[in-house]
């Protein structure tokens, strides 16, 4: 089992729905991030958790809510999806030595159209 | 306003030569400097890093470069060989912050 695991895996939406991606991991790691991949532009951050209590904004956070239910979930919310949030999106988490070198261990992506 | 630039969106190179991936950072207050890899469906897995107070590290057949006056720093694999195949993503971490900022990915093909 993945020790980062993301649901859905791929997602077709309609503009202006509701959509919300779901992060879990089994590392016990505090922090946690959301970023997005589109092609020619890399991995953006979204959105960053620290711990339950401490989320702060990433790099493209406009149009994105988060939420960190535990310790272990971090979910990604597109209130209203439009077609330009189409993407790869993924989470990621650090351990103790990734606070202090950035080193993330990654799920395996959600991929997600929004038509 | 990108800080972290790839400015090579692919490379391919033979079998057993060297392949050597670019990368620049506006600034200077980054404190790691890191390489990722991604396979196709996959997440992108950590490969390397640097301290920005060393200028090389070496791991194996990887060696990153790091040179802080042109802010620039460069992923070296020697011997390429086919399975390092995929995208290099190059991404400079600030403690101050907790960000991890990432470039724009080179697509690295080894052929055999």
């Amino acid at each position: 089992d993945a020790d980062v695991t993301q649901t859905p895996r791929n997602r077709i939406t309609k503009t202006g729905k509701r959509i919300m991606l779901e992060c879990s991991q089994t590392k016990g790691h505090d922090r946690m991030y959301w970023y997005r991949q589109d092609p020619g532009l890399g991995l953006r951050l979204i959105y960053y958790s620290f711990d339950v209590k401490d989320i702060n904004k990433g790099e493209i956070s406009d149009g994105y809510s988060v939420s960190r239910q535990a310790q272990a979930k971090f979910s990604l919310s597109l209130e209203s999806a439009i077609p330009n949030q189409t993407a790869l999106y993924f989470c990621a988490t650090s351990d103790m030595t990734g606070e202090n070198t950035g080193e993330l261990f990654f799920g395996e992506g959600s991929r997600l159209t929004v038509l | 306003d990108q800080q972290v630039k790839q400015n090579s969106p692919s490379l391919s190179v033979q079998e057993g030569r060297i392949s050597i991936l670019n990368c620049d950072y506006t600034n200077s207050m980054f404190d790691y400097f890191l390489w990722y890899k991604k396979y196709p469906a996959e997440g992108p897995t950590f490969l390397i890093s640097i301290s920005s107070i060393k200028d090389k590290n070496e791991d194996g057949r990887f060696t990153v470069f790091l040179n802080k006056s042109a802010k620039h720093l460069s992923l070296h694999i020697v011997p390429s060989q086919p399975g390092d195949s995929a995208v290099y993503f190059c991404a400079a971490f600030s403690g101050n912050t907790g960000k991890l900022i990432f470039g724009q990915g080179t697509t690295l093909q080894v052929k055999p």
